[in-house]
């Protein structure tokens, strides 16, 4: 049972265009939502988080937007650089249950030149 | 670098056969994660251990077992691999305190031959 889901295995962005990249969750329990970043060979390095009293989260180029009714949040890339591209990650964990994250299967952005 | 590191970065074994996998966490870190990703996945729990306790559980084998020392570094311990156990194995570490980033270490690719 697939509790997050990013649904676009890859995305190509032109450079200096937005990236949004996105992620769906079933489990309503969960109330804290991050995103990784991943370059080959390389451990997922934190990216940005939101909490569920929130609905946006502003943090430099990236923005994360959370829709608790429809249990969906985006990574918002403004504007898009060459060094971006790499896999992402949305990760959900249920703060007061434990701190295990659970992990969509990620999106291979490609930011084109 | 994430201050987490990571042993041996690549393993390559035959079915059957025991590994163990180690982890140092970054300093003052008290909570160690393993996660394991298998290809074109996301990431799995596996476990975390919390100050030399075990604090919560995943969809861990029963073949697979895990500790974290005094010093507070882990090891994952994989017995009777087999085929389906070729992955990437991360671990990661916090304060363990609620919504602290888990900081993951690059990685040990393992293969079962």
């Amino acid at each position: 049972d697939q509790q997050v889901k990013q649904n676009s295995p890859s995305l190509s962005v032109q450079e200096g265009r937005i990236s949004i990249l996105n992620c769906d969750y079933t489990n309503s329990m969960f109330d804290y939502f991050l995103w990784y970043k991943k370059y080959p060979a390389e451990g997922p390095t934190f990216l940005i988080s939101i909490s569920s009293i929130k609905d946006k989260n502003e943090d430099g180029r990236f923005t994360v937007f959370l829709n608790k009714s429809a249990k969906h949040l985006s990574l918002h890339i403004v504007p898009s650089q060459p060094g971006d591209s790499a896999v992402y990650f949305c990760a959900a964990s249920a703060v007061f249950g434990n701190e295990k994250l659970t992990f969509g299967t990620g999106t291979r952005l490609t930011i084109i030149p | 670098d994430s201050g987490v590191t990571q042993t041996p970065k690549h393993l390559i074994t035959a079915t059957g056969q025991r590994v163990t996998l180690r982890c140092s966490p970054r300093s003052g870190d008290l909570s160690v994660y393993w996660y394991q990703q298998s290809l074109d996945q996301g990431l799995q729990f596996l476990i975390q251990y919390y100050n030399g306790e075990e604090r919560a559980k995943g969809n861990i084998l029963e073949r697979f077992s895990a500790q974290q020392f005094p010093d507070l570094h882990s090891e994952l311990n994989l017995s009777s691999l087999e085929l389906g156990d070729s992955a990437l194995y991360f671990c990661a570490s916090n304060m363990g305190e609620g919504t602290d980033t888990q900081y993951f270490g690059p990685g040990t690719r393992l293969t079962v031959l």
